[in-house]
């Protein structure tokens, strides 16, 4: 299994610029999230889904958005790409009967 | 302001000496995780602790979950540069809900 799956690994926007995060796991977990960690903070929740066609908003959901259309796949959304989204970007899977969040190596993304 | 409150937020230590870091809250979680991020890398869970007043001990790493669920500590014993890394715990507010808290992170350093 290759578990939890995040392109690009690094990418550089302008401002004003869109961008999708790609997020893939092949656990079959229902639960899949997105998190933003900035530099020596912890994680913050962006968005989560319970499953295929269910996503609801985190703490920090604003400028973001997400879909869902498969169990595997949970994309991030950034349009209009400003400063402050400048982090890292963690994408997280768990089961329905497990506390485990499986995380991907993150994406680095920079807003010039 | 932050829901888990870890201290300290940076340690550094000689090899071979112990340590205690700490998770602190006003609000009561039903259950409690700690990770261990490499840099570059997504947090890997550690340990989940479920039951008020629950030890875990993991090698030379013991876990305690306070008794009214809104604290946790990570102590290491004869700590090695292995252990180097940033520690988070993450309390799960809503049983079932599976939707973490995370805190802020301690970055340990152990000197050889």
């Amino acid at each position: 299994n290759a578990g939890v799956t995040q392109t690009p690994k690094f990418r550089i926007l302008k401002i004003g610029q869109s961008m999708t995060l790609q997020c893939a796991q092949d656990m079959n977990h229902n639960y899949m999230y997105w998190y933003r960690q900035d530099p020596g903070m912890g994680l913050k929740l962006i968005y989560y889904s319970v499953g295929a066609g269910i996503t609801d908003k985190g703490e920090v959901p604003n400028g973001y958005n997400v879909s869902r259309s498969t169990t595997e796949d949970f994309p991030l959304r950034l349009e209009l790409a400003a400063p402050s989204q400048t982090s890292v970007y963690f994408c997280a899977s768990t089961s329905t009967w497990s506390y485990e969040q499986f995380f991907g190596p993150g994406t680095r993304l920079t807003v010039l | 302001t932050q829901l888990l409150e870890q201290s300290p937020q940076f340690l550094s230590i000689q090899e071979g000496e112990n340590l205690t870091v700490y998770c602190n809250s006003s609000s009561v979680f039903s259950s409690l995780q700690w990770y261990r991020q490499e840099p570059g890398e997504g947090p890997v869970l550690l340990v989940t602790v479920v039951t008020g007043g629950e030890v875990k001990k993991l090698k030379r790493l013991t876990f305690q979950f306070g008794d009214a669920r809104k604290d946790s500590s990570l102590h290491i014993t004869a700590a090695q540069p292995g252990d180097t890394g940033l520690y988070l715990c993450a309390g799960a507010l809503i049983q079932g809900a599976q939707k973490l808290v995370f805190g802020q992170g301690t970055r340990l350093t152990i000197n050889p």
